[in-house]
Parts: structure tokens; sequence; C-alpha cells
């Protein structure tokens, strides 16, 4: 089992460009998160989903949009992007079952991202 | 709301040194509460966890007990050593939540010299 992966794991942009992060679970789990790590501010949650084909805003969505088509991946995008979303991105999964509040979520190796 | 403070770092010890680093936390709920560890150049690694009151994490010898009447679960190691050189994170997670979102708190870098 691979866990969580996440592509690429490195990516330089110029302010304006637009680029895609991947995410891949080979898990099953329903729940899956986007969450930046800035230093000094922990994580901060952008964007999740609680299954195929849905989506919802976490704390700090604004310049990112995101799509869970498959079970298994969750994207997220940058349509133009800015300095200031020069970050570490994460991807998390979460199982949805019974014993749920037992598990934690489990996370991918991280994006890190640097836009010029 | 659901926050989590973390005491400032970095921190800097001596190998075999005690380690605490300080967690409380503020929730509407009553949380499951968490210390991940992220190494130089990884992702975030669950530590230990604890699911309800007085009920006490441990792994590779760090410890945390969750205390509600002080609403901390502060990280405990007994003796430090240079590999435990990470950033640590405190997190909570409500039970009656349905989204299983995590609240992380900023973060403690630690660094263990020999």
């Amino acid at each position: 089992n691979a866990g969580v992966t996440q592509t690429p794991k490195f990516r330089v942009l110029k302010t304006g460009q637009s680029m895609t992060l991947l995410c891949a679970q080979d898990m099953n789990h329903e729940y899956m998160y986007w969450y930046r790590q800035d230093p000094g501010m922990g994580l901060r949650l952008i964007h999740y989903s609680v299954g195929e084909g849905t989506t919802a805003k976490g704390e700090v969505p604004d310049g990112y949009n995101v799509s869970r088509l498959k079970k298994q991946n969750f994207l997220l995008g940058l349509e133009s992007a800015a300095p200031s979303q020069t970050s570490v991105y994460f991807c998390a999964t979460w199982p949805r079952t019974a014993s749920r509040y037992q598990e934690t979520q489990y996370f991918g190796p991280g994006t890190r991202l640097l836009v010029l | 709301g659901n926050s989590v403070t973390q005491m400032e770092g970095p921190v800097t010890l001596s190998e075999e040194a005690f380690l605490t680093i300080n967690c409380t936390y503020t929730a509407t709920g009553y949380p499951s509460l968490f210390w991940y560890v992220q190494y130089p150049g990884e992702g975030l690694q669950l530590l230990l966890k604890a699911t309800k009151a007085d009920d006490k994490g441990s792994n590779k010898g760090f410890e945390a007990t969750y205390r509600k009447e002080t609403t901390s679960f502060h990280l405990e190691k007994g003796s430090v050593q240079v590999s435990d050189s990470a950033v640590y994170f405190c997190a909570l997670s409500e039970k009656g939540s349905t989204l299983g979102r995590l609240y992380f708190g900023r973060g403690t870098q630690l660094t263990v010299w020999p």
C-alpha cells in the first residue's frame, strides 16, 4: 500500500500561472483534505471532501479550487498563483467507519510550492 | 470555537535531557487529542493520541495525558535523542463532528544536540 501520495513534490511558479496538485490514496477513505503549512501557523484547512463528487470550503479557501471526480483522487487547483500561496501543501485522508473517532488522519508527504 | 495553543519554540536540548512541550486547547465539544511529529522533509505522522479524560497516550518514549480540568495535553519524554529532532504539532478533533476536521497548534521545533 502506498497510502497517500502527492504529486509533484516541488514546483516553482511565476505569478499568474496555474497548476494542479494531485493527491491520491489507496486506502478507500471517504474523507480527504487539503491543508497548507506556513511557518509559525501550523496547518490550515483549505478545502475538504466527504465523498466522491462533493467538496466544501475550509478555513482558507480563497484562490484555490478543488475537485473529487474519483474517490481515490483529490485535486487542488491554483488558477492564478500569487506569492502569498508560497507554502507547503499537505493532503490527508480519514476513514468513514463506525470507530472513526478513534482514527486519525493520514497525511501525504507534502508538495512544496514557490511562487515568484 | 476550537483552537490549540502550543508553547513557542524553538526548543533546543542536549541528548538525554527531559522534554516538555506544553499544549492547551479550547473546544466546543469533547475532543480527541493528538500529537503529530514532522521530521525534516517529511509529512506529518501520528505520534500519540488520547480520546477521553485521564487517558495517557504513549509511543516511542513520548507520553501525554488528557487533562480535562486544565484543558491540557502536554508532551513529555524523559530522555531525548538526536533522532527526536523534528517539529511537533498538537491537534484536536471534535468527536461529535462528522467532518473529522483537525485543529492544529502552530508547531514546536525541537533540536537535540549530541
